[in-house]
């Protein structure tokens, strides 16, 4: 089955730095890339997502980035704000197989 | 547009002990999805629905947990009896499709075991 790698598990970067979160995925079948923004006490939101058929997609001062050869996925998110800190989780979803596999999270924190 | 609905939002229990948790998805969504999240760690598929059918329960431990979705709407998951490993955040999330559909989650249980 598919397993998806997420590295750093933490990141500490000062306001208005970028911050990069790296994911790693297992079955090359893979075709969903989503990326989810977890903060205290709350479930999962989506802030950006990306196809397999697309090698950037950009919001604003969010990016994701993805290399189907290598089969690995990045999320860059420009000039950092206090309000970004929180937990990233990268994901992959295999057509057919209808489920999302969630990487194990990277907590951002933004230094003011 | 109301979100994912979720309850309770906190629960404590002994082992051994039975604990139920109801999720109401967004209105038309057919595809309804029950996460766990353990302390540090991302959320795992434990059951998903599309309607009232299921799709995917291959990681549901079914000697304890059962889960089921009346009418295809309300979802309710189920553990008994409890074990101190199953403390964790239990997580609904629902979508209007299945694969490649953004999935929508609610604020979460989060289940203590003791």
């Amino acid at each position: 089955g598919e397993n998806v790698e997420q590295h750093p598990s933490t990141l500490s970067v000062q306001e208005g730095d970028s911050a990069v979160i790296k994911c790693t995925y297992s079955d090359s079948a893979s075709n969903y890339f989503p990326w989810y923004k977890q903060e205290l006490g709350k479930g999962p939101q989506l802030i950006i997502d990306i196809r397999s058929n697309v090698g950037e997609k950009k919001d604003q001062r969010i990016a994701v980035t993805l290399n189907k050869t290598a089969k690995h996925f990045s999320l860059h998110i420009t000039e950092t704000q206090p309000e970004d800190s929180a937990v990233y989780f990268c994901a992959a979803s295999v057509q057919g197989a209808q489920k999302l596999v969630f990487g194990q999270g990277t907590r951002l924190t933004i230094n003011p | 547009e109301a979100g994912v609905a979720q309850s309770p939002r906190y629960k404590i229990i002994e082992k051994r002990q039975s604990v139920a948790f109801w999720c109401n998805p967004i209105s038309g969504h057919a595809t309804l999805y029950w996460y766990q999240q353990i302390l540090g760690q991302g959320p795992k598929l434990l059951i998903q629905f599309q309607n009232n059918g299921v799709v995917d329960d291959s990681q549901l431990p079914k000697d304890r947990f059962s889960a089921e979705r009346l009418k295809g709407v309300d979802s309710t998951l189920k553990i008994q009896p409890a074990k101190l490993e199953d403390s964790a955040v239990y997580l609904c999330a629902s979508s209007f499709g299945g694969a490649g559909n953004t999935q929508y989650f609610g604020p979460g249980t989060r289940l203590t075991v003791l």
